[in-house]
């Protein structure tokens, strides 16, 4: 069965230092996600990204973060000088295109294993 | 008032009972509704899907939404050791091109044997 890969699947970094977390979604789906989940909170929405660009973002996802599709495969989220309150889990998640309506989406998300983050 | 509310538990039920877990939310705008089962330091896996009032079934889960109470529900019937998760409803508005997901804090459950 098709899935979501996630690395690394932990990463410590020391606070300020740029942090890269890798996905690579679900061959078939056009729209990718990245959520995290704080230890012991709910799940959050950070960004949505479509077409090679954000779809939409949360207050969450401000200058320190971006995304990126490299290439044809790897979807990435990048926070540029880490903060200790990023430590969390990070979930990157990718839905498939309904093709029967052209800008649908059927919220059908699919998620990676995670990777969790560790800010000292 | 939060968007979305769950309890978070957690619900210790023996094997084989059954399992009813809820959600509430007070966005009207939210059209798609999910539940998701997260196992320990794992990603949520998508269980259930509906879009529309009513009942849903899928083996021994049964997903129910009441829109006009803003109201959602999962049954697990017959529950398993293996069904001990959390479990997150999750909701979407669907606007544009893309959908976010909007969870529930999650319900725990532990179902001995």
């Amino acid at each position: 069965e098709p899935e979501v890969t996630q690395t690394p699947s932990h990463q410590v970094t020391q606070m300020g230092q740029e942090v890269i977390l890798r996905c690579v979604p679900i061959s078939n789906h056009l729209y990718f996600y990245w959520y995290r989940q704080i230890l012991g909170q709910k799940v959050e929405f950070l960004v949505s990204f479509y077409n090679n660009e954000i779809s939409e973002k949360s207050e969450i996802f401000d200058d320190q973060f971006s995304v990126e599709r490299p290439d044809g495969s790897n979807f990435t989220l990048k926070i540029r000088s880490t903060k200790l309150e990023d430590s969390a889990m990070y979930f990157c998640a990718s839905s498939r295109h309904n093709r029967e309506l052209e800008f649908s989406n059927t919220g059908e998300l699919f998620f990676g294993e995670g990777s969790r983050l560790t800010v000292l | 008032q939060k968007e979305v509310e769950q309890d978070p538990g957690p619900l210790s039920v023996p094997e084989g009972a059954i399992v009813s877990l809820n959600c509430t939310y007070s966005n009207s705008a939210f059209q798609y509704f999910m539940w998701y089962r997260q196992y320990s330091r794992k990603g949520p896996e998508l269980l259930m899907y509906t879009y529309s009032s009513g009942n849903k079934e899928d083996g021994r889960f049964t997903a129910q939404v009441d829109k006009s109470s803003k109201y959602i529900s999962l049954f697990i019937r017959d529950s398993q050791p293996s069904d001990s998760a959390t479990y997150l409803c999750a909701m979407s508005d669907y606007t544009g091109t893309a959908s976010k997901l909007t969870f529930g804090t999650g319900t725990r459950l532990q179902v001995t044997l």
